[in-house]
């Protein structure tokens, strides 16, 4: 079955600064999608980002990007320049090119720092 | 605007109560979904439909029922035999097309507290 990690519970970075946050999956499949999801205060969920496995090169959304290393299961985005609007919970997810389940990671709460 | 609407927002029910939370899409999409959001567990999936009068169950079933009568709708019941039903509950929409990368759209979420 496959797996969504994300290792790191809270994160905490400073206004205008960048911030990684780690995502890793479990996958046999060759064929599947990643997802960055956002979900603010409000917790109402927002798509930030979305990549497919059959694409090399990384996914980019304004000031977020992700690093989509296929061989190493990883898919970390990237926020540049944070700004406060940036605190919420963001869940990395998988889907499987055959099902329309999406497994969700448990989720990183990013805190932003004024 | 298109979109996907549950309600109540809020709600209470005292323990032993079956009670019917509300999911409703205008986006036209063939595939509804269930999630459960507990404190640090992220979402789990209960049921999924991608066609009208038929479903799935997901990773956490039991305790809970679905219909899908229409396309627009995906009520969930939470019913008494669910041991922990206090919960935040999302539902979500999708196109379905084999080979796209469809991401799923989300509802504002009910918040059930059961005492």
């Amino acid at each position: 079955a496959q797996t969504v990690t994300q290792s790191q519970p809270e994160m905490s970075v400073q206004e205008a600064e960048t911030v990684t946050l780690s995502c890793t999956y479990d996958t046999s499949e060759s064929d599947y999608y990643l997802f960055w999801y956002k979900q603010p205060p409000s917790r109402q969920m927002i798509l930030v980002i979305r990549q497919e496995a059959y694409k090399q090169q990384n996914a980019t959304e304004n000031r977020f990007s992700v690093n989509f290393q296929k061989a190493a299961k990883s898919f970390s985005l990237k926020i540049s320049d944070s700004q406060l609007g940036d605190a919420a919970m963001y869940f990395c997810a998988y889907r499987s090119a055959q099902d329309d389940k999406i497994i969700f990671g448990k989720g990183t709460r990013l805190h932003i720092l004024p | 605007d298109g979109g996907i609407t549950q309600s109540p927002k809020y709600l209470f029910r005292k323990e032993g109560q079956n009670v019917t939370l509300s999911c409703e899409q205008n986006l036209n999409h063939d595939a509804m979904y269930w999630y459960r959001q507990d404190p640090g567990q992220g979402l789990r999936l209960i049921y999924y439909s991608q066609i009208v009068n038929d479903f799935q169950k997901g990773d956490i079933a039991e305790g809970y029922s679905v219909s899908r009568e229409k396309k627009e709708s995906f009520p969930l019941t939470v019913t008494s035999a669910q041991k922990n039903p206090t919960a935040f509950y999302l539902c979500a929409s999708s196109q379905i097309r084999t080979g796209w990368s469809y991401e799923q759209y989300f509802g504002p979420g009910t918040r059930l507290t059961v005492t």
